[in-house]
């Protein structure tokens, strides 16, 4: 079975323009998960969206966004980019319908660098 | 409020000598996950295992072995023997089973190197 892919893996823009990032989950998942990695502030999770819903949101400003479509594919989009946005963004997903009690597989994850 | 803590920053090793890992979580809900993760160069979080808190059995997949432990609510991680392609950053997580979401959170995580 494929692991959850994440494209594109690198991705270099300039402040004030706007990203978006695309997630395919394991077939069959239908919960998917976003968290960003920066070296100050870890692992933080953005959002979590299951049957094209946003199930949970974290601390991010609302330039933070996300949709999921109905093959569970997902996408995050990030407006007005900024300069702490530099981050490895990780997809993650899972099985959906108890999330708190499933394990999360993590795609590669989409490295930003923003300039 | 949840939290995750993994003191060690970083470890360095020889090959084939053991290393624990240590993670201390916090949390007032009943029913949780703990979970571990490595995460190679490469970037991608590779799943390691998942207990739940009504387990407290110590687990053993290879050289991988955990202890969890409510009493001090710590969920180590012990790597037996290591090896050079044990070198990676190392996290632990914690969910809580209760309520609709998975959102996982993590301790800062611990990298280690083993050398040769």
């Amino acid at each position: 079975k494929a692991g959850v892919t994440q494209t594109p893996r690198y991705l270099i823009k300039t402040r004030g323009q706007q990203v978006t990032l695309s997630c395919s989950p394991i077939s069959g998942h239908r919960s998917v998960s976003w968290y960003q990695q920066t070296p100050g502030q870890g692992l933080q999770f953005l959002f979590e969206y299951f049957s094209e819903t946003q199930r949970n949101k974290g601390n991010f400003p609302g330039r933070f966004s996300g949709r999921q479509f109905s093959n569970s594919r997902s996408e995050m989009n990030v407006s007005t980019l900024e300069l702490g946005d530099s981050a490895l963004y990780l997809c993650a997903s899972s099985l959906g319908p108890s999330a708190g009690t499933e394990t999360q597989y993590f795609g590669p994850g989409t490295r930003l660098l923003v300039l | 409020a949840q939290k995750v803590t993994q003191a060690q920053t970083e470890i360095s090793v020889v090959e084939k000598e053991d290393v624990t890992l240590d993670c201390v979580y916090e949390t007032r809900d009943t029913t949780y996950y703990l979970f571990w993760y490595k995460q190679p160069p490469s970037g991608e979080l590779v799943f390691l295992i998942r207990r739940n808190s009504f387990d407290e059995q110590n687990e053993i997949s290879g050289r991988y072995s955990w202890n969890f432990q409510k009493s001090t609510s710590s969920f180590n991680f012990t790597i037996t023997a290591s090896q050079v392609v044990d070198s990676a950053v190392y996290f632990c997580a914690l969910s809580i089973g209760s309520g609709n979401t998975g959102k996982l959170i993590f301790g800062q995580g611990t990298t280690l190197q083993v050398k040769p």
